[in-house]
This record gives C-alpha cells, sequence and structure tokens, in this order.
C-alpha cells in the first residue's frame, strides 16, 4: 500500500522567510496530493492540492510542487507570518470519477514562525 | 452550514467502559471516515464508509466498531475502552469526484478522549 514520508518533523523560521516542507510517496498510481494545515486545538484543514496531470499550483503566498518520476511534492510558503505556525501534513491517495482511495497521511510537520 | 460536527468534544472513560462517538455532516458526503491522531504518528485512518450501511476496516480497526445507519451520520464505537485508545480523534467526509469537482476532506474539530 501506499507509503507517504514527510520533513522536516519541525521547522522554525523567521517572519518574512519561506518554508519549504516536503513528502515523498510509494505508490506511483496515487494521482492526488492535498496538504492540511492544522491549528492547535482544531482539526486539519485543506489548504491546497494538486492532481498528477499538474506540476505546480500556487495559491497567494502558497504554492506545491509536484516530481512524479521522483515521487516527491513539496509545500512551500512565502513571506511567512505568525499565523502561519501551525502543523502541515501533506497526503496522497488515487482519486478517479466516482471512486477514490484513502488519504495516506504524512506524519505531519509543526512550523513556528517567530516575529 | 456546520460541516461536520463531532460530539462529545472532550471525555474521560475508565478502562472497560464504552462510549460511542458521534459525527455529522449536512454536506451530503458520500464518504466518511473515523481517524485517530497521537503525537509524532499523524493521522491513522480506523474505519471508513463509502456510503449508507457500508462501513470497512482502515489502517487500525482493532478495539474499535462504526455504523453508517444514515447517510449523515457516521458513529464510532469502543466497547471496553483501553488507555492505549487515549487520542485526539478525528471525523472527516468527502465526496467521491466530479461533478462536484471536491476532492478534498472536511474534518471535524475533534473528540479528545482520555482513557484512565
Amino acid at each position: 500500500g501506499e507509503n507517504v514520508e514527510q520533513h522536516p518533523s519541525t521547522l522554525s523560521v523567521q517572519e518574512g522567510d519561506s518554508a519549504v516542507i516536503k513528502c515523498t510517496y510509494s505508490d506511483s498510481a496515487s494521482n492526488y496530493f492535498p496538504w492540511y494545515k492544522q491549528e492547535l486545538g482544531k482539526g486539519p484543514q485543506l489548504i491546497i492540492d494538486i492532481r498528477s496531470n499538474v506540476g505546480e499550483k500556487k495559491d497567494q503566498r502558497i504554492a506545491v510542487t509536484l516530481n512524479k518520476t521522483a515521487k516527491h511534492f513539496s509545500l512551500h510558503i512565502t513571506e511567512t507570518q505568525p499565523e502561519d505556525s501551525a502543523v502541515y501534513f501533506c497526503a496522497a491517495s488515487i482519486r478517479g470519477w466516482g471512486s477514490q482511495g484513502n488519504l495516506i497521511f504524512g506524519k505531519g510537520t509543526k512550523l513556528s514562525v517567530k516575529p | 452550514n456546520a460541516g461536520v460536527t463531532q460530539t462529545p468534544k472532550f471525555r474521560v472513560l475508565k478502562t472497560g467502559q464504552s462510549m460511542t462517538l458521534l459525527c455529522a455532516q449536512d454536506m451530503n458526503h458520500e464518504y466518511m471516515y473515523w481517524y485517530r491522531q497521537d503525537p509524532g504518528m499523524g493521522l491513522r485512518l480506523i474505519h471508513y464508509s463509502v456510503g449508507e450501511g457500508t462501513t470497512a476496516k482502515g489502517e487500525v480497526p482493532d478495539g474499535y466498531n462504526v455504523s453508517r445507519l444514515k447517510k449523515q451520520n457516521f458513529l464510532l464505537g469502543l466497547e471496553s475502552a483501553a488507555p492505549s485508545q487515549t487520542s485526539v480523534y478525528f471525523c472527516a467526509s468527502s465526496y467521491p469526484g466530479p461533478p462536484a469537482g471536491h476532492y478534498g476532506y472536511t474534518f471535524g474539530s475533534g473528540t479528545r478522549l482520555t482513557v484512565v
């Protein structure tokens, strides 16, 4: 089955710097890669996702890149702000019309943005 | 639109007691999931359901049972709680694909369970 590895487990940056979180997956059939942000005491919330037919996707200060050959994908956060401090999870699954595989999550990265 | 609602938010159980966690969604999602979250372990799938009346085992199903009698509700039961089941439990729901076009999971806010 699918296995998702996520690095680093903790990341500390200065406000305004960029942050990068990397994930690798094992199942070459996986075609859907979402990222979730979990703030303290809350459930994870989808912040961006990418499908395997796209190499990069951006949404304001966040972007995700996908390298299917190497089976890895990354989350990039630019101009970090204190409110970006949270735990971030990557995930992978196989998705298709009318059906979907379960999301397999990485173990999470705790991002701390220091003012 | 409430999304995914979990009850209760907190609970303390004694070893051997039983309880049921309730998850309700109002988005007409077909798929529903129960995850547990432990420090350093990420989110691990306990059980899931792909439609009303169906359930299936996930990665860590032992000690748990589930039921999906109504499309909008997914119940997680602990028949005889053990300290190893101390965790934060999250319910999620999703729609399988187009035409809605949204593949992501919507999570509830979690239930913090302590078994003493």
